[in-house]
């Protein structure tokens, strides 16, 4: 399997710009899972679905952050407008139904807003 | 919530030295520990976990202990190699509860 895919890998933007960050999770992986990473905060749950359901978005920062799976092997995190602060690394990460507790990472998205 | 402390945040060790890093956690209903290891550039990777009806589990030169009543777990890494440099997380989570919450992280540089 090649694991979960993130694009893209790097993305430099401008303040008030709308960013889509992109995530195929492994297939058959059940839960999708939306992480930010800071040297501030360490790594953060931002949210999590479960069956394309949203289950927890607790961790969304504010109402700029959205995040959709429209099907099995796609989900988006949309930041409309960007801020500086934003800036981070963004991992996208699946697990499979059982619950091994496992989650598979993606190798991130290095997002930097000037 | 769940509150995971992670000590040292960086360890340096001599090769085939052992490196010893700690983690406490607040929630006693917590009972999944899993250990991630990142390296520069990449994801975090799952390198073991113990859950709470285990005081200590071990897989090759990696093994994790857990304290319940002390609310506290450790990884112990055994002769270390310089591919032992990366950054490790601990954390925790409640059982069906896929809610991770992870310490802040160990950078490990192993000197050869």
């Amino acid at each position: 399997d090649a694991g979960v895919i993130q694009s893209p890998r790097h993305e430099v933007t401008e303040m008030g710009q709308e960013v889509t960050l992109r995530c195929k999770p492994i297939s058959g992986h059940d839960y999708l899972f939306w992480y930010r990473q800071t040297m501030m905060r360490g790594l953060e749950l931002l949210i999590y679905f479960n069956n394309n359901v949203p289950i927890d978005d607790s961790g969304m920062p504010e109402d700029r952050f959205s995040a959709k799976m429209p099907n099995a092997s796609f989900s988006t995190l949309k930041i409309q407008p960007s801020e500086p602060r934003d800036s981070a690394v963004y991992f996208c990460a699946s697990s499979p139904r059982v619950n091994t507790g496992e989650l598979f990472f993606g190798e991130g998205s290095r997002l930097t807003v000037l | 919530g769940e509150n995971v402390e992670q000590h040292p945040s960086t360890l340096s060790v001599q090769e085939g030295d052992s490196a010893v890093i700690k983690c406490t956690y607040s929630d006693s209903a917590s009972n999944y520990f899993p250990w991630y290891k990142q390296e520069l550039g990449k994801g975090p990777q799952l390198i073991i976990d113990i859950r709470s009806n285990v005081g200590e589990k071990k897989d090759q030169r990696i093994a994790v202990t857990l304290n319940k009543t002390a609310k506290h777990f450790s990884l112990h890494i055994t002769e270390t190699q310089p591919e032992d440099s990366a950054v490790y997380f601990c954390a925790a989570s409640k059982g069906g509860d896929y809610k991770l919450s992870f310490g802040a992280g160990t950078t490990v540089t192993v000197r050869a």
